[in-house]
């Protein structure tokens, strides 16, 4: 069964340091997101992404943060100066074609901040 | 604004003894219903939704979840709990804004204990 895989599992990274997070969707799939799990705490909507734009993005999502789909296979997150509060386990999740699809979640990646 | 409350923390079961997990929801126009659970160290794993159609979805592992529209519920059940259906449970809905690809917007989980 096809699954939605990211890498790394784990980061750690000092403040003020950028990271990339990256995802590989399922293959056939055409909506990408990204979703964050501060620890404890509900998971909550960053980006979605189709036809090469975002879609919708929320208020977390601010400039600090970017999304790509560099070769049609990756989707990534780009966090360009990560502060401690961007500890958390971000996940990746990706749907077919249409508004009812359901959305596949990969294992996430935890980011720890120092 | 659409929302979902789950309002046990925790919710703890004999092996086979019958669970729920509860779930209410807030949304305007028709909702769009989801159960995912997480295991230990792992994503969300997708269990089964509620789009249209019978009130009573079936999903994976035995689970099943009843829409009740009258109480704006949509509560997770499973009629014989195993020891290895202990994980944390998240109710969605999805935000249904007009064009987009739609969020998730998901509550904040119960976790499922059960004992042998």
């Amino acid at each position: 069964e096809p699954e939605v895989t990211q890498t790394p599992s784990h980061q750690v990274t000092q403040m003020g340091q950028e990271v990339i997070l990256r995802c590989v969707p399922i293959s056939n799939h055409l909506y990408f997101y990204w979703y964050r799990q501060i620890l404890g705490q509900k998971v909550e909507f960053l980006v979605s992404f189709y036809n090469n734009e975002i879609s919708e993005k929320s208020e977390i999502f601010d400039d600090q943060f970017s999304v790509e789909r560099p070769d049609g296979s990756n989707f990534t997150l780009k966090i360009r100066s990560t502060k401690l509060e961007d500890s958390a386990m971000y996940f990746c999740a990706s749907s077919g074609k249409g508004a009812l699809e359901t959305q596949y979640f990969g294992p996430g990646t935890r980011l720890l901040v120092l | 604004a659409q929302s979902v409350a789950q309002p046990e923390d925790q919710v703890n079961v004999a092996e086979g003894n019958p669970l729920t997990v509860k779930c209410t929801y807030s949304v305007s126009g028709n909702p769009y219903l989801f159960w995912y659970v997480q295991y230990p160290n792992r994503g969300l794993q997708f269990l089964l939704k509620y789009i249209t159609g019978d009130n009573l979805v079936k999903g994976s592992y035995g689970f099943e979840a009843e829409f009740n529209k009258s109480q704006t519920s949509f509560h997770l059940k499973k009629p014989s709990a195993l020891v290895s259906d202990s994980a944390l449970y998240f109710c969605a809905v999805r935000d249904r804004v007009s064009g987009g690809y739609n969020k998730l917007i998901f509550g904040a989980g119960t976790r499922l204990a059960v004992h042998p």
